[in-house]
Formats: C-alpha cells, sequence, structure tokens
C-alpha cells in the first residue's frame, strides 16, 4: 500500500488565488513530512516541512497543514504567481529514506 | 561549490546493454540516495547508502546495482538493461545529522531510454 498518497494529478489556479495540494498518508510513526517542488528537467528542491509535534509551518507565501486523527497535509500557496506551476511532491521521512509521493502537477495561470 | 553532480544527463542504450550513472556529492554527506522517476510513479528508491562501503535496497531495487566505494561518490549499473528501466534517475545526498529541512540535495537527473 502506498505510504504517502497525492490523490489529484493535477491543479489548475488563477494568478493570485490560493492554491491548495493535498497528502495523506498511512504510517503512525514519522517525524517529518516535506514538500518538493520540482522544474522539468530539474531536480527537486526542498520547499517547506512540517514536524509530527505541529499543526502548521508557515514560510512567506508557503503554509502547511497537519491534520494528525485524519492522516492528511496540506500545502497551501497564496498568493498563486506563475513561477509556481510545477509539480509538487509530499514526502515523508521514512527511516533513513524520503518516501514521494506521486506528484500533483500545478497550473497557474495569469 | 558543485553539490550533486549526475553523469551522464542523457543516454540511449540498447537492451541488454550495460551501463553505470555516476552521482558525485562535494559536502561531504553520509547518505546517498538513487531515485527514479517516472510518469505518475512519483519518485522511487532504488538504493540508498549510508555511509561508504555501505550499501541497501530501496523500493524498486531489482535491476540494479550499486556501490559506494568513496565517500562522495554513489554509483548505479545496470547489468542488463531493459525497456522498463527506461527513466529519469535522481541521485541525493544528506548529511547524518538531520535538521530542519533534512538537507536532501539532488541531482539535476539522468535521462535514460532503453530501446
Amino acid at each position: 500500500d502506498q505510504q504517502v498518497k497525492q490523490n489529484s494529478p493535477s491543479l489548475s489556479v488563477q494568478e493570485g488565488r490560493i492554491s491548495i495540494l493535498n497528502c495523506d498518508y498511512t504510517n503512525s510513526m514519522f517525524d517529518y513530512f516535506l514538500w518538493y517542488k520540482k522544474y522539468p528537467a530539474e531536480g527537486p528542491t526542498f520547499l517547506i516541512s512540517i514536524s509530527s509535534i505541529k499543526d502548521k509551518n508557515e514560510d512567506g507565501r508557503f503554509t502547511v497543514f497537519l491534520n494528525k486523527s485524519a492522516k492528511h497535509l496540506s500545502l497551501h500557496i497564496v498568493p498563486s504567481q506563475p513561477g509556481d506551476s510545477a509539480v509538487y511532491f509530499c514526502a515523508d521521512q521514512a527511516g533513513t529514506a524520503l518516501i514521494f509521493g506521486k506528484g500533483t502537477t500545478l497550473s497557474v495561470s495569469s | 561549490n558543485a553539490g550533486v553532480t549526475q553523469t551522464p544527463k542523457f543516454r540511449v542504450l540498447k537492451t541488454g546493454q550495460s551501463m553505470t550513472l555516476l552521482c558525485a556529492q562535494d559536502m561531504n554527506h553520509e547518505y546517498m540516495y538513487w531515485y527514479r522517476q517516472d510518469p505518475g510513479m512519483g519518485l522511487r528508491l532504488i538504493h540508498y547508502s549510508v555511509g561508504e562501503g555501505t550499501t541497501a535496497k530501496g523500493e524498486v531495487p531489482d535491476g540494479y546495482n550499486v556501490s559506494r566505494l568513496k565517500k562522495q561518490n554513489f554509483l548505479l549499473g545496470l547489468e542488463s538493461a531493459a525497456p522498463s528501466q527506461t527513466s529519469v534517475y535522481f541521485c541525493a545526498s544528506r548529511a547524518g545529522d538531520l535538521q530542519g529541512n533534512y538537507g536532501y540535495t539532488f541531482g539535476s537527473g539522468t535521462r535514460l531510454t532503453v530501446v
């Protein structure tokens, strides 16, 4: 069974609006979840993380929310910009390696 | 500071051929990883290493071998390439001491096509 699930393959948002990307997980024992952003022909780059002892972490336009009872986390981007168009991966720090979801392609139109 | 460097960037192989992908990092990181990315599948862990001379299997290790003879290098080998190994391969490294963003650095990828 997938440890990290991103059920929406794609999301389209208008510039200036909020983008919400979702991630569900099955592992009950974890330390951190991380979000990575990936542009075509480049490696993933770290965006934001959240630890198991927090419900929210904010960094500029990016906020990650963690709902432990629902085993769900979400990434909010406000306001969305065309440069945010990329693939976003949710990742679980499981043991010694990152376990990734399948990714969500975000398209922000101007 | 180059970070994580992958060579080659592109390669086309015939079925049955062998090749080695090289990952080099200059950050003195303990941990190194090989992932593959396929459409709709995200990044899946192939093999990883927690230090020089060590290797371990990840989620999809079949058909691949790895070696970590030097701390800065992590090699991924395909002994007999198959079309199913057509993918984009990413190497990553991180320090052994986890902090903040967990300090993973990814290379820019190797696009491999097996025909």
